[in-house]
Order: structure tokens, then sequence, then C-alpha cells
């Protein structure tokens, strides 16, 4: 099975940028990359994918290492709504993820 | 648009009860369905996976089943629930491969007394 690995917290202040890492040991070259974030007692939200290059959307930007061995993702502003658990993933076979413990992101006002 | 549907939000159930979860897209046609849990405290752990009618794909041996019987149902099934069963049970949707995000429903908590 995939597997990536997370830190378990991390701490942002508000509408400061914040870099989440990831390291995805086991990816193969055809394995996209993806972000979800997940509020308490809800199911996750898609942020982003991708597979080599560097990523842009309303919600993030996905940074992906040369060897593909790490991911970053980043809030540009953040706010107390980004408040939650962030999980990133490589996606194989039949569009499957496989998610770890993820990063808490605590948002200091 | 799409959504997804899934119910009951939380479900009380003492061990050894049957258990089905339903889950329901809308606007789409031919989706790829997952069940996910989510232990307290844990990340998501990926149960079962469907790429179309009848078709299940089972990723952990455990005391539940699938089934789709539709092109856009997905049921969780269990014949006898054990404690080990409790936890936050998501149901998600996609189309295509690995370029395609999944779009995820609000989920059930299932205790087990």
């Amino acid at each position: 099975d995939a597997k990536t690995t997370q830190p378990n917290s991390m701490e942002s202040n508000e509408e400061e940028p914040v870099h989440l890492p990831c390291n995805h040991s086991t990816i193969s070259g055809t394995d996209y990359i993806h972000w979800y974030r997940q509020l308490p007692s809800q199911g996750p939200e898609y942020v982003i994918h991708g597979l080599t290059s560097n990523v842009n959307n309303r919600m993030a930007s996905l940074a992906i290492a040369e060897d593909r061995k790490s991911s970053t993702l980043i809030l540009h502003r953040a706010t107390l709504r980004d408040a939650a658990v962030y999980y990133c993933s490589d996606q194989t076979g039949a569009n499957n993820l496989f998610f770890g413990t993820g990063t808490r992101l605590t948002v200091i006002p | 648009s799409q959504t997804i549907h899934q119910w009951p939000a939380t479900l009380v159930q003492p061990v050894g009860s049957p258990l089905s979860l339903e889950c329901t897209v809308e606007g789409t046609s031919n989706p790829n369905l997952y069940w996910y849990r989510q232990a307290a405290g844990r990340g998501l752990q990926l149960l079962f996976y469907s790429v179309g009618i009848g078709q299940i794909s089972s990723e952990v041996p455990q005391n539940l089943s699938a089934s789709r019987p539709q092109d856009r149902q997905f049921i969780l099934s269990s014949k006898k629930l054990l404690l080990s069963d409790s936890g936050f049970y998501l149901c998600a949707w996609s189309v295509g491969g690995g370029d395609q995000p999944q779009h995820f429903g609000d989920g059930t908590r299932l205790s087990i007394l």
C-alpha cells in the first residue's frame, strides 16, 4: 500500500502563509498526489492534486519535488476557516486513496 | 451539479445486530464508489470500492460487506456488528482514474453498544 507521512500538527497565524509537508515514500511514476482537508464531523473536502508539475487553484498551491518523494501544500493566507486536518495521499489503481493520520492545522487569530 | 447523500447521519446499534448504510449519488453516471471508515483519532481506511454495478473490491478483511445494486447506489452491510465496527463511515464517488478527485458525503457516525 502507498504510504505517506505528515507532521501530526502545525500552527499558523491568521493571514500568514502555511506550508504543509508530506513525504510520499512509496509513490510510483503514475500515482497522482492528492490533498484533502477535513473539518470535525464532516467528510473530507478535496483541495488540490497534481502529478509532476506544481499546481495552483483558488484554494491552495501544490509544490511537488522533482523526485516526487515529497510535496507541500501551500495556503497563501491562512484564515480561521482553514483550520482542519489536512491529508495527503498517493492515488493508485482504480482511483484509490490511502490516507494517513494527517496534519491538524491550528490557525491563531 | 453532482451530489452525494449518506444516511443516517448517526446510528447507535447493539453488538450482534445487523447494519445497512446507504449512499446515493446524483448528477453523474457510472461513478466509482467508495466506502471508508475512520476510527476515532485515526486516518481514513478504504474498505470497499466499486467501478460498476455488481463489481465490489474489498481492501481489508472484515465483518462488513458492500453491494452496488444500482449505478449510483452503494450499500454497506453487516450481518452481526462487533464493537470494533464503531467509527465514522464515509461514502465517496469519483469519475475516471487517479487524475480525478474524490467527493465525500457527510458520513455516518456508528456507535456500537
